[in-house]
């Protein structure tokens, strides 16, 4: 089914370790973001990019590298994992211009909790 | 890039219409006015869009005011399953490295039976 898989749905990690979310869409859509949301919170943008090559730091930027090699992917990588980056990471993607009228479509999300 | 307002919470009595505030004073004459929700932890949804005119759809009413500083989505008759977090966003019709598309704290709308 088309639409945006996030992967893994659940990890723990020690405090100082990284990892790398996965997020891939098959809609061909060029515009792709991350999101963080913490209990009972509403979401913090992390970072985003307009297409491939391109990314651009968001509201929470700090202890999080991204890359665009391809249209479909858009990986979060987590670089020494610290117990406040505990949350729910939602990714989502669109086309640049509103010729969908959908906007977003979101990912399920990976809860990720750092001990 | 334009920032949006809501209130925290609203409440509804099961039935009765809901209707859901959004400021967005700093809009562009260009920019687009969104409403998504989320249910419980899932991703949130697309409901309805708007640049100027009102719209309807069958989730929902988009009601923007002249002067698209502000709008209202209005749930015609809510019902239990409308309980979620509600969105207002604004975009640019296209993006770039400019588009920061931030979602805040959006209302917690609970509808009451």
């Amino acid at each position: 089914n088309a639409g945006v898989t996030q992967t893994p749905k659940f990890q723990v990690l020690k405090t100082g370790q990284s990892m790398t979310l996965q997020c891939a869409q098959d809609m061909n859509h060029e515009y792709m973001s991350w999101y963080r949301q913490d209990p009972g919170m509403g979401l913090r943008l992390i970072h985003y990019s307009v297409g491939a090559g391109i990314t651009d730091q968001g509201e929470v930027p700090n202890g999080y590298n991204v890359s665009r090699s391809t249209t479909e992917d858009f990986p979060l990588r987590l670089l020494s994992a610290a117990p406040s980056q505990t949350s729910v990471y939602f990714c989502a993607s669109s086309y640049s211009s509103t010729v969908s009228v959908y906007g977003y479509t979101f990912g399920s999300g990976t809860r990720l909790t750092v001990v | 890039d334009a920032k949006t307002t809501q209130p925290t919470s609203m409440d509804c009595a099961e039935g009765r219409a809901a209707n859901l505030p959004c400021n967005h004073s700093t809009i562009s004459g260009n920019e687009y006015v969104y409403w998504y929700r989320q249910i419980h932890s899932q991703g949130p949804q697309y409901i309805i869009h708007g640049l100027k005119n009102n719209e309807t759809n069958e989730m929902a009413s988009l009601i923007i005011t002249e002067d698209r500083k502000s709008s209202t989505l209005i749930l015609p008759h809510a019902t239990l399953r409308d309980t979620a977090v509600y969105y207002c966003i604004v975009r640019p019709p296209r993006y770039s490295s400019a588009s920061k598309i931030i979602f805040g704290s959006g209302t917690r709308l609970s509808i009451r039976p």
